[in-house]
């Protein structure tokens, strides 16, 4: 979606390394949601920020949603092999439909 | 509590054939949306239906169509499939029409040939 990009577009990391996804929107952000995806499977909600400058955790993965710069950021630390997979970001810009983002994949070395 | 069900997993038609996928949401979920996942296009979305009725439409063209039922289950349809209707096709379920915690089901996946 152009309405939504992530950054990097994939990512290997050693076992136990921090890392960051970046979800970027052309237009103003009202709410953003991050989402899981295996490789060819469903996606696993992950959580929501609605207000600006709000930060939410869960587990080790914790995002921060920033309105001014219309951009969230997922942080991970200390992966683990459990936290690879594809990473979405998803918002509704225009008020009628649901965007994803670009999507991150994840891996995780051993 | 049972999750999203989609059937069938997968599928295999000709171009010019027509196919529905079904999808079942959460129990108690009433609101269903649709979205096409492909390599080059990432995840789009297709529509929405809450209370039988469409609420929303992506940019998709007339072939592709849906309905929902009274226990909110879901169906939709493509006519006349072309190969560039291959893809995962993920059915998502809601409480709420205007809440986007959706809970995905495993998707369909269709090769059209």
């Amino acid at each position: 979606s152009q309405e939504l990009e992530q950054s990097p577009q994939s990512l290997i990391v050693q076992e136990g390394k921090n890392l960051t996804i970046n979800c970027t929107s052309s237009k103003t952000l009202y709410g953003l949601y991050w989402y899981k995806q295996k490789y060819g499977e469903g996606l696993i909600f992950l959580m929501m920020l609605q207000k600006g400058g709000e930060e939410k955790s869960h587990e080790k993965i914790t995002a921060k949603l920033d309105e001014k710069k219309q951009q969230s950021s997922l942080h991970i630390t200390a992966s683990q092999p459990s936290h690879a997979g594809i990473y979405l970001c998803g918002a509704d810009p225009t008020g009628n439909q649901f965007y994803f983002g670009t999507g991150t994949s994840l891996t995780v070395i051993p | 509590k049972a999750g999203v069900t989609q059937t069938p997993r997968y599928l295999i038609k000709t171009r010019g054939q027509q196919v529905t996928l079904s999808c079942s949401p959460i129990s108690g979920h009433r609101s269903v949306s649709w979205y096409q996942q492909t390599p080059g296009q990432g995840l789009q979305f297709l529509f929405e239906y809450f209370s039988e009725t469409q609420r929303n439409k992506g940019n998709f063209p007339g072939r592709f169509s849906g309905r929902q039922f009274s226990n909110s289950r879901s169906e939709m349809n493509v006519s006349t499939l072309e190969l560039g209707d291959s893809a995962l096709y993920l059915c998502a379920s809601s409480l709420h029409p205007d809440s986007y915690e959706q809970y995905f089901g495993p998707g369909t996946r269709l090769t059209v040939t």
